[in-house]
């Protein structure tokens, strides 16, 4: 195991609603990447918080938004929920932030299905 | 954008016989591939970080492969075991940052 945990599991929401996932991060990574896997792709990074701050993101709309704790735990919010933003939800934890050798720790995701 | 492309995109085999798989990815550019190893319902788990031109990386009996000149990178399972089924995930890097670009992975079936 990874030492990275995600809840909730799983989620059902309506387009239109808000939705917060959650991630708790190894102890001792400040470092943690979210990303979105839709079916039949890859997962797509979505943005990366270093030290409560965001650190870089990919092409996804202003309405992802996160945020990131002291105690090794962070939220992606998602506003204004599609029905395209059904997918599997990937939080990964690191040591370093710009550092393309660090490994990232994944958790098992959330399933959001959105209706 | 890089474009990362992996294939076979699943390959069914039967227990013992040995595989491989390829990752394919923009030379220009490169600074680090990582391979990840995704059973259902479990965290993607770390195989692999490569960086130099020629890198062999070996763990257990799953040994991966990089050629950053032409692009690709292979990964070979030796004789393998029902409990390889999983999808296999190869991700270089965008730039020297922590964003991982992935590609849509191979999917193994291990038969016994």
């Amino acid at each position: 195991e990874t030492g990275v945990t995600q809840s909730p599991t799983h989620l059902i929401k309506t387009r239109g609603q808000q939705v917060t996932l959650r991630c708790s991060s190894q102890s001792g990574h400040n470092t943690v990447s979210w990303y979105q896997q839709a079916l039949g792709q890859g997962p797509q990074f979505i943005f990366q918080y270093y030290r409560e701050e965001e650190n870089g993101r990919g092409n996804f709309p202003p309405r992802f938004s996160g945020l990131q704790f002291p105690n090794y735990s962070s939220e992606l919010n998602v506003n204004a929920l599609e029905l395209d933003d059904s997918a599997l939800y990937l939080c990964a934890s690191s040591l370093s932030p710009g550092d393309s050798t660090d490994t990232q720790y994944f958790g098992p995701g959330t399933r959001l299905t959105v209706l | 954008i890089l474009n990362v492309e992996q294939s076979p995109q699943s390959l069914h085999v039967q227990e013992g016989d040995s595989t491989n798989f390829t990752c394919s990815f923009p030379s220009s550019n490169f600074y680090a591939l990582h391979w990840y190893r995704w059973e259902t319902a479990k965290s993607p788990e770390a195989l692999f970080v490569m960086t130099l031109n020629g890198d062999e990386k070996k763990k257990g009996r799953i040994s991966a492969t990089l050629n950053t000149k032409e692009g690709y990178s292979y990964l070979y399972i030796k004789g393998s075991q029902p409990e390889d089924s999983a999808t296999y995930l190869c991700a270089p890097t965008s730039g020297d940052t922590g964003k991982l670009i992935f590609g849509q992975g191979t999917t193994l079936q291990v038969k016994p």
